[in-house]
């Protein structure tokens, strides 16, 4: 199957910070990739739509100016929480639809565990 | 977007062939079914998807029934390593494909 990577796997941080968490496509290349946040226990929640060229679609309830995202060529998106504080932490997974697999199929990254302190 | 209701948990054991069903009663005629399995601190990996009958690949099998009103993944002689969750997702693949994810279904496998 197509390959999605992220990194980094997991990141602590300070509170106050800003941490970037990238997205690439690895074997194809990806107009659109999807942000998702799971905390412990609980399922996936979609946080955005990266658009390729253009900006992302956040869910309602999601904080653009704190969640950016940038999503500059067609193997890479990028994730930035800035001004990280704890209730941020979380299991942040990108993912991506590959135009040579079965329609539909999503692939997804390995996932970043931040960890703010 | 079609929501879906599993069970919270399953148990089973080693060899055994396990079966999870998924309501999703709202479902569109565009939508289809996808199945996926996460395992802690992973991201979810693509089992099985369809839109009606039967679907077979080499690792599940997929029914779902004429009024698509709900899907059971099938799992033969399963293994200690197929503990995970199992998340049911319903969707029209057509478009920007956006997902809601439901609790999913904890599968425990027991020798």
């Amino acid at each position: 199957g197509a390959v999605v990577s992220q990194h980094p796997s997991w990141v602590i941080c300070k509170s106050g910070t800003s941490v970037k968490i990238e997205c690439r496509s690895l074997d194809f290349q990806a107009t659109t990739m999807f942000w998702y946040r799971q905390f412990p226990k609980q399922s996936l929640m979609l946080m955005a739509t990266s658009n390729e060229g253009s900006k992302a679609t956040y869910e309602q309830g999601v904080e653009k100016d704190k969640f950016l995202i940038n999503h500059a060529s067609l193997t890479l998106s990028t994730l930035t929480v800035t001004s990280a504080h704890p209730e941020d932490s979380s299991f942040y997974i990108c993912s991506a639809r590959s135009p040579g697999h079965n329609t539909g199929e999503l692939f997804f990254g390995e996932g970043s565990r931040l960890t703010v302190l | 977007l079609a929501k879906t209701t599993q069970p919270i948990s399953m148990d089973s054991y080693e060899g055994q062939e396990v079966n999870i069903t998924c309501s999703h009663n709202n479902i569109a005629t565009n939508d289809y079914i996808t199945w996926y399995q996460q395992f802690p601190s992973q991201g979810p990996r693509f089992i099985i998807q369809g839109y009606k009958t039967k679907v077979t690949n080499e690792v599940a099998s997929l029914f779902i029934p004429a009024d698509r009103k709900s899907s059971t993944l099938s799992l033969p002689r399963v293994s200690l390593s197929d503990t995970a969750v199992y998340y049911c997702l319903v969707g029209d693949i057509g478009s920007n494909y956006q997902l809601i994810w439901g609790a999913g279904t904890k599968l425990i496998i027991k020798p």
